[in-house]
């Protein structure tokens, strides 16, 4: 166990649909790290916060935004969703900036 | 930007074989992360090595960051070491977020 805590593990919608995931970081880590994984892109960064702040973009979709709250979870809110968003999406973790990443579990999503 | 490259991409052994998986990148890193991806697609963190070498049990790494390529060793394999091992790095230095390589799938037969 990581101590990354993401919820829920599997989600499925439909299409146009929005969505939102969750990650509590482990105790004491500030940076928290949103990634997509797929089949045909990989491992896929797509936004860091540090102690609330954004940190760093990556190829992140303006459908897609996060927030990282005071008590230092964040969400991944997904919107007008499609097919091609199907994929597991990670959350991680560490405790400064640039240390060991440590994963959560990673939610499942299937657009229908 | 940087570029990870990873190989074999795919490796099967005999369960008690070892195996050596290579990590080349493109440019200067202070940060190179080598992780494992289980079946159930957990993943794991096995070394924090931007230079040196480091030993974990039967695992161990070692980056040479001046010729830039990082080796991951597995010693006598087991059935549990199947998955995917991926190795990752910063896109500039001092950046906390990491750029994948492909991977490479091991598959470990007993």
């Amino acid at each position: 166990d990581s101590g990354v805590t993401q919820t829920p593990k599997h989600l499925i919608t439909a299409t146009g649909q929005r969505v939102t995931l969750r990650c509590s970081p482990r105790s004491g880590d500030l940076s928290v790290y949103w990634y997509q994984q797929s089949l045909d892109q990989g491992l896929q960064f797509l936004i860091q916060y540090y102690n609330g702040e954004e940190r760093a973009k990556g190829n992140i979709l303006e459908r897609f935004s996060a927030q990282q709250f005071p008590d230092l979870h964040s969400e991944l809110n997904l919107s007008s969703l499609e097919l091609g968003d199907s994929a597991l999406y990670f959350c991680a973790s560490s405790v400064g900036t640039a240390e060991k990443l440590f994963f959560g579990s990673g939610t499942q999503l299937s657009v229908l | 930007g940087i570029q990870v490259e990873q190989s074999p991409p795919d490796l099967i052994l005999q369960e008690g074989a070892n195996s050596t998986l290579r990590c080349n990148f493109s440019d200067s890193v202070n940060n190179l992360q080598w992780f494992h991806q289980n079946p159930w697609g957990q993943l794991i963190n096995l070394f924090y090595i931007p230079s040196g070498t480091k030993q974990n049990g039967r695992l161990s790494a070692t980056t040479v960051a001046t010729e830039r390529y990082s080796l991951l060793y597995i010693s006598s394999s087991q059935t549990t070491d199947s998955g995917v091992y991926f190795c990752a790095v910063p896109p500039h230095p001092g950046q906390g977020n990491l750029i994948f390589g492909k991977g490479t799938k091991l598959s470990v037969k007993p």
